[in-house]
């Protein structure tokens, strides 16, 4: 079984500042793929990020970074020069790979307001 | 192109009765799968499939039933609707797994539908 924990039920930010979300997660699994997904006001869920756990340098696009910390299983997420449109609700999530396909076990979410 | 499409967006059900959520995709994705969103909490997985004919439970199963006739369609059923599927149901699709390929659990969600059992 896989569990996802993110302890920061709220975030906020001022704009063009830098934010950091947390996420920690347990997989018995040796081969896993880690993701962080945005959930803005619409409920579309929008991929932001993934990584995978074998590979050692960090994920970036763009404005967002991770910092995989693959010992302590942990899997924060970095939002650079934040924007008004970055606020919503922010999911981490685990997938296992291989044949787990795209069976997900996600967080409790952090909503993430940005102050102008 | 469409991505994935799901209805209805809203709907309000009394205890007992019955409803198909509808679910299509225009990706010629293999995988697809069900999960709901419950107030303030992160999705969890209700049915997936891994082509059609072929489904399976995921972690929330109980009073769903789920079908796959093509590649495009997925619907979920509720069946003796209760207040406690109240909830946001997302489906979803990925492409298919390869020697190679890891982008099978890169998910394409749908707009979400809103169901509420009174």
């Amino acid at each position: 079984a896989q569990t996802v924990t993110q302890s920061q039920p709220e975030m906020s930010v001022q704009e063009a500042e830098t934010v950091t979300l947390s996420c920690t997660y347990d997989t018995s699994e040796s081969d896993y793929y880690l993701f962080w997904y945005k959930q803005p006001p619409s409920r579309q869920m929008i991929l932001v990020i993934r990584q995978e756990a074998y590979k050692q340098q960090n994920a970036t696009e763009n404005r967002f970074s991770v910092n995989f910390q693959k010992a302590a299983k942990s899997f924060s997420l970095k939002i650079s020069d934040s924007q008004l449109g970055d606020a919503a609700m922010y999911f981490c999530a685990v997938n296992a790979g291989g044949t787990s396909y795209g069976k997900l076990t996600f967080g409790q979410g952090t909503i993430l307001t940005v102050h102008p | 192109n469409a991505g994935v499409t799901q209805t209805p967006k809203f709907r309000i059900l009394k205890i007992g009765q019955s409803m198909t959520l509808q679910c299509t995709q225009d990706m010629n994705h293999n995988y697809m799968y069900w999960y709901r969103q419950d107030p303030g909490m992160g999705l969890k997985l209700i049915y997936y499939s891994v082509g059609a004919g072929i489904t399976d439970k995921g972690e929330v199963p109980n009073g769903y039933n789920v079908s796959r006739s093509t590649t495009e369609d997925f619907p979920l059923r509720l069946e003796l609707a209760a207040p406690s599927q109240t909830s946001v149901y997302f489906c979803a699709s990925s492409p298919t797994l390869t020697v190679g390929n890891s982008g099978a659990n890169v998910l394409t969600f749908g707009a979400g539908s809103r169901l509420t059992v009174l």
